[in-house]
């Protein structure tokens, strides 16, 4: 059982596309991350959200809590923008999902 | 401010060998956090810890022991390594359960 799914698992899109990915989870929550995982195998938080939406530069998540469901957008996509994004969900403790592979070719 | 840091960064390891992985924050965070990822797996919770004191199991804690030495470090102990345990092992912090947090640069493990 997978308390969170993402979709797509993997996403080619060339340079200056908009691109979209999804996250849907289970459990009860009162937040959920997006996180992006760079090639070298960093991770860094992106988004924290509870509620609505936010934006930060060229990425913007919202979330509807009613839906159970999340979407992180990428305006103007850019080859720095190719890593795996990873969505997170705290209920009792955190659960992850298995992340979207995003590639952006120039 | 060095952030989260892990060591070591990788090792290998006999089966049934023990080791300990070491984390560190220098934020002054309440929370820390021990993963382990898995190829098609994601991310998953081996154990954290809400407050200096306090640890909790999480999703895969079997195999695993930990230790919240203070505030600033949370270390991870395999008392007896199986191959399943091969895997990259991230640490991470936040200022409460559930804030953002902060991950280390995580430890590659190969047991073999």
């Amino acid at each position: 059982k997978n308390e969170v799914e993402q979709s797509p698992q993997n996403l080619t899109a060339q340079e200056g596309e908009f691109i979209t990915i999804n996250c849907s989870y289970s459990v009860g929550i009162s937040a959920l991350h997006w996180l992006q995982q760079h090639p070298g195998g960093g991770i860094v938080s992106l988004f924290m959200l509870s509620s609505g939406k936010k934006k930060h530069g060229r990425l913007i998540a919202t979330i509807n809590i009613q839906e159970k469901h999340s979407s992180l957008h990428i305006t103007a996509s850019h080859p720095r923008d190719s890593a795996v994004y990873i969505c997170a969900v705290w209920g009792n403790q955190f659960y992850f999902g298995t992340g979207t592979s995003l590639t952006v070719i120039p | 401010n060095a952030g989260v840091t892990q060591t070591p960064k990788f090792q290998v390891l006999k089966t049934g060998q023990s080791m300990t992985l070491q984390c560190a924050q220098d934020m002054n965070h309440n929370s820390m956090y021990w993963y382990r990822q898995d190829p098609g797996m994601g991310l998953r919770l081996i154990y954290y810890s809400a407050s200096e004191g306090t640890t909790d199991k999480g999703e895969v804690p079997n195999g695993y022991n930990v230790s919240r030495l203070n505030k600033r470090e949370f270390s991870l102990r395999l008392e007896s390594a199986a191959p399943s345990q091969t895997s990259v092992y991230f640490c991470a912090s936040g200022e409460q359960l559930d804030n953002e947090q902060f991950f280390g640069p995580g430890t590659r493990l190969t047991v073999l």
